[in-house]
């Protein structure tokens, strides 16, 4: 079956810190990978996406590169802002494309 | 811009009552999803729709129930209200369409809480 797994939280970082939010999946077939944000008192909002093995979604910083080898999809941010805290998930989509798996969220506390 | 609406942020509810949350996107998407999101749980998916009358059930579709009626828009009905049923509840769509399409728009969320 299909399922996502990301490392619990909750992560507290100082302004300009490395992030490494880590991410593993298990799907059948050839599914697309995603991380969402969620900010505070918001619905969640895509933040970038990799379709194909290899491929490497980016947006405002953040970086993640689809590791068909190791089913990883690792968030990644060289220096984090205040404004990031937020609740990060990662998510698959099965290659029908009607069903999305989410991981349980990692929460993510920046201070200046 | 897509968007999502969920027609109430806060709802309290007592037990037993039915309650219908409503989601309407105004993008054209096949595709319609609920959530609930619970602390420690992430996303799990109650039911999703993938064109107007037609429902599936996802991973927890108990005590739940959907309408889908048009193609806009997409309510989540609990039959009877209960305290277990407390949560964050999202709603989402998506087009249809190959990967370069597939990503799911979210609400804000509808946070009930059943006393």
């Amino acid at each position: 079956g299909n399922s996502v797994t990301q490392m619990e939280g909750p992560v507290t970082l100082s302004e300009e810190a490395f992030l490494t939010i880590n991410c593993t999946y298990t799907a059948t077939g050839y599914p697309s990978l995603f991380w969402y944000v969620q900010y505070p008192g918001e619905g969640l909002q895509l933040l970038l996406k990799a379709t194909k093995a290899d491929d490497k979604g980016s947006n405002k910083g953040f970086e993640a590169t689809y590791r068909k080898e190791t089913t990883s999809f690792h968030l990644e941010k060289g220096s984090v802002q205040v404004s990031d805290s937020a609740v990060y998930f990662c998510a698959l989509s099965d290659p029908s494309f009607h069903q999305f798996y989410f991981g349980t969220g990692t929460s993510l506390t920046v201070i200046p | 811009d897509v968007k999502v609406t969920q027609s109430s942020r806060y709802l309290v509810k007592r037990t037993g009552e039915k309650v219908f949350l409503e989601c309407v996107q105004d993008m054209d998407h096949e595709n319609m999803f609920w959530y609930r999101q619970d602390p420690g749980l992430g996303l799990r998916l109650i039911y999703f729709s993938y064109d107007v009358k037609m429902k599936e059930k996802g991973d927890i579709p108990e005590g739940y129930s959907v309408s889908r009626e048009k193609k806009e828009r997409f309510s989540l009905i609990l039959e009877s209200a209960s305290t277990n049923q407390t949560s964050m509840y999202l709603c989402a769509s998506s087009p249809p369409g190959g990967p370069a399409k597939n990503i799911q728009y979210f609400g804000a969320g509808t946070r009930l809480s059943v006393l």
